[in-house]
């Protein structure tokens, strides 16, 4: 069971809008910093938020995230095919129990 | 441009102490900014973050994991390493090394999958 809370799975159309939530405590996206990751099938995920919204270069201005309390929303918009993944938010976890960085269970995103 | 690389065996018995080595290239492992760490991901399943440690030998590991997991650094072969003892089949997952800054993973590995099996 993972420390911060996604669903699953989510699901729209091609050139739509989407976003995947990320709920955690105090202890870690209460008090830090949010990163989203997006793994594409059979690849190491890949950094595409970071600072809770800001985008490392070369990552599209299509993505975007934001934080409120101790959740976490990664938005996507004009989706494509090729965004079909899955997409992971992690963040310090300041707590003993978790000692260091702590990640989601994951979103597999399909664009029908 | 950055590249880290995984090395080691891909199949260990259980029991046995799992052991994988992390090369960087095209930067410094001694760099003040970042940490080096290690995660896994169980086939069809999430990301795990295991540890990471620093240049100087400072540590930290997921709690789940500690009394099993040593990561150490050598700094003259800008290379880090992972061992993680007395494995068994929910051991078997990808394991990818990475860098840490702060709590974004900026670098990934490509991952090597290691298989507990007898």
């Amino acid at each position: 069971q993972s420390v911060l809370t996604q669903p699953p799975s989510v699901s729209a159309a091609p050139g739509q809008k989407v976003t995947i939530s990320c709920s955690g405590s105090s202890s870690n996206i209460g008090n830090n910093y949010v990163s989203w990751y997006q793994q594409l099938p059979g690849t190491a995920p890949k950094l595409l938020i970071y600072d809770n919204n800001k985008r490392p270069s070369g990552i599209p201005d299509r993505f975007s995230g934001s934080k409120s309390g101790t959740s976490a929303t990664l938005g996507i918009t004009g989706l494509q095919t090729g965004d079909e993944a899955d997409y992971y938010c992690g963040t310090w976890d300041s707590s003993l129990s978790a000692g260091d960085v702590v990640f989601g269970g994951g979103t597999k995103l399909t664009v029908l | 441009q950055l590249q880290l690389q995984e090395s080691g065996p891909g199949l260990v018995k259980p029991s046995e102490t799992l052991s994988l080595t992390c090369t960087v290239s095209g930067g410094s492992i001694s760099s003040s900014s970042y940490y080096w760490g290690w995660i896994r991901q169980p086939p069809g399943k999430g990301l795990e973050w295991i540890g990471s440690i620093y240049y100087s030998g400072s540590t930290y590991y997921n709690p789940s994991l500690k009394s099993r997991v040593t990561i150490s650094v050598d700094t003259s072969k800008n290379q880090f390493s992972l061992k993680l003892s007395s494995v068994t089949a929910a051991d078997t997952a990808v394991y990818y090394c990475a860098r840490r800054r702060g709590p974004d993973v900026d670098y990934w590995g490509q991952g090597t999958l290691v298989t507990v099996s007898s």
